[in-house]
């Protein structure tokens, strides 16, 4: 298996900006977060989904953060329109997750934004 | 407040000892508790899983206690090498919700 995929990899892009991160689970997996990390303030859940319902998405900063998962391979972070302070890496992980927990998490290699 | 702690920003320990790294949490009440490791770049990989009944969890080199009436969970790697070196990370998480991550600790051991 070829493991959580993230893309892109890296983004820049200019304050006011759309920004889309996207993240493909492993297969199999019924579970999906997101997360963001700054040196500041660590990592941080913004949203999770169970079974492509979000479950949790109390750590979404502010109405300008969105996330969707249409199907079970395919989840998007959204942020429009974008702001310097969003700068971060961002990661997706997956889980084999019952609505009680307990499972490890697998990580993708992150998306790191930087907002001009 | 809610609130994870874990020991110190940073720890260097010499070769071949034994590194212990603490993670203290308050106003919590985890049902799991997982520990991370992060190399610079790289994604969060995961180590163990203890649960709130289990005062103690083993993997080869690592051992997890936790002890939900001191609210703290201590990591230990015995026999430490240099690829060792690296930032682990606690996680609580209160059954299916409220997953949240420590600050880290960033090990270093010296050859």
């Amino acid at each position: 298996d070829a493991g959580v995929i993230q893309s892109p990899r890296h983004e820049v892009t200019e304050m006011g900006q759309e920004v889309t991160l996207r993240c493909k689970p492993i297969s199999g997996h019924n579970s999906l977060f997101w997360y963001r990390q700054t040196m500041m303030r660590g990592l941080e859940l913004l949203i999770y989904f169970n079974n492509n319902v979000p479950i949790d998405d109390s750590g979404m900063p502010e109405d300008r953060f969105s996330a969707k998962m249409p199907n079970a391979s395919f989840s998007t972070l959204k942020i429009q329109p974008s702001e310097p302070r969003d700068s971060a890496v961002y990661f997706c992980a997956s889980s084999s997750r019952t609505l009680t927990g307990g499972s490890e998490q697998f990580f993708g290699p992150g998306t790191r934004l930087t907002v001009l | 407040s809610q609130k994870i702690e874990q020991n110190s920003e940073a720890l260097n320990i010499q070769e071949g000892k034994t590194a212990t790294l603490t993670c203290n949490y308050t106003n919590y009440s985890p049902a799991y508790l997982q520990w991370y490791r992060q190399d610079p770049g790289r994604g969060p990989v995961f180590l163990l899983l203890i649960r709130e009944n289990e005062k103690e969890k083993r993997k080869e080199r690592l051992k997890v206690t936790f002890d939900t009436t001191l609210k703290q969970s201590l990591f230990h790697i015995t026999a430490s090498q240099p690829a060792d070196s690296a930032t682990y990370l606690c996680a609580l998480e209160e059954d299916g919700q409220n997953f949240v991550f420590g600050p880290g600790t960033r090990l270093s051991v010296l050859p």
